[in-house]
């Protein structure tokens, strides 16, 4: 089975812009979440999707949104980008929306510099 | 509120030594436990998870962690480290009835000397 896959793996963009970052969750997997990864904060939650549907949010700006498509693909968009907005986001899946007792099976990241 | 604590922000041990890393979390009832591991340019890694049950539990990659409810900690074990465990380790913890998210602490980066 392929992994988890994110597009793209590395973005520059300036402030003010926004961007979007796709995550392929592994097959037959129906939950998706994101996690921002800088130096000073750490891993951070950002959202989860399953089935399409919004089930939990971080401690995030309005600025950073998600969706998750029908096939389970989800994309994260980030608009009005800030300096500190620069990071790895990393996406992460697991088969079933219930407690996290699953397994979240991580893909390698989008690394995002904001100039 | 909940939170995990790793003390040891880099840690240096020789090839073949054993190996701990710390891990302290803060949470009210019985959490659900990670250690994830994260090699430069990768994502995260599952090396173990504790639910419930004995409280010693085994990994991938020959590692172990021990939950200890009284000193609320859940630390990682290896009793000969190699030079391809060289990382950085993640623990966490996954609150109960918040799907699937994790609350990270904030990493301890293994060296290994040959």
């Amino acid at each position: 089975k392929a992994g988890v896959t994110q597009t793209p793996r590395y973005l520059i963009k300036t402030r003010g812009q926004q961007v979007t970052l796709s995550c392929s969750p592994i097959s037959g997997h129906r939950s998706v979440s994101w996690y921002q990864q800088t130096p000073g904060q750490g891993l951070q939650f950002l959202f989860e999707y399953f089935s399409e549907t919004q089930r939990n949010k971080g401690n995030f700006p309005g600025r950073f949104s998600g969706r998750q498509f029908s096939n389970s693909r989800s994309e994260m968009n980030v608009s009005t980008l800030e300096l500190g907005d620069s990071a790895l986001y990393l996406c992460a899946s697991r088969p079933g929306g219930g407690q996290s007792t699953d397994t979240q099976y991580f893909g390698p990241g989008t690394r995002l510099t904001v100039l | 509120a909940q939170s995990v604590t790793q003390p040891d922000i880099h840690i240096t041990v020789s090839e073949g030594a054993s190996l701990e890393l710390r891990c302290n979390y803060s949470y009210g009832a019985t959490p659900y436990l990670f250690w994830y591991v994260q090699s430069p340019g990768q994502g995260l890694q599952l090396l173990l998870k504790y639910f419930s049950g004995d409280t010693l539990v085994q990994g991938i990659k020959g590692f172990e962690a021990e939950f200890k409810r009284s000193q609320s900690s859940f630390n990682l074990r290896k009793p000969s480290v190699h030079w391809s465990d060289a990382a950085e380790y993640f623990c966490a913890v996954g609150p109960y009835n918040q799907g699937g998210k994790l609350i990270f602490g904030q990493g301890t980066e293994l060296s290994v000397k040959p």
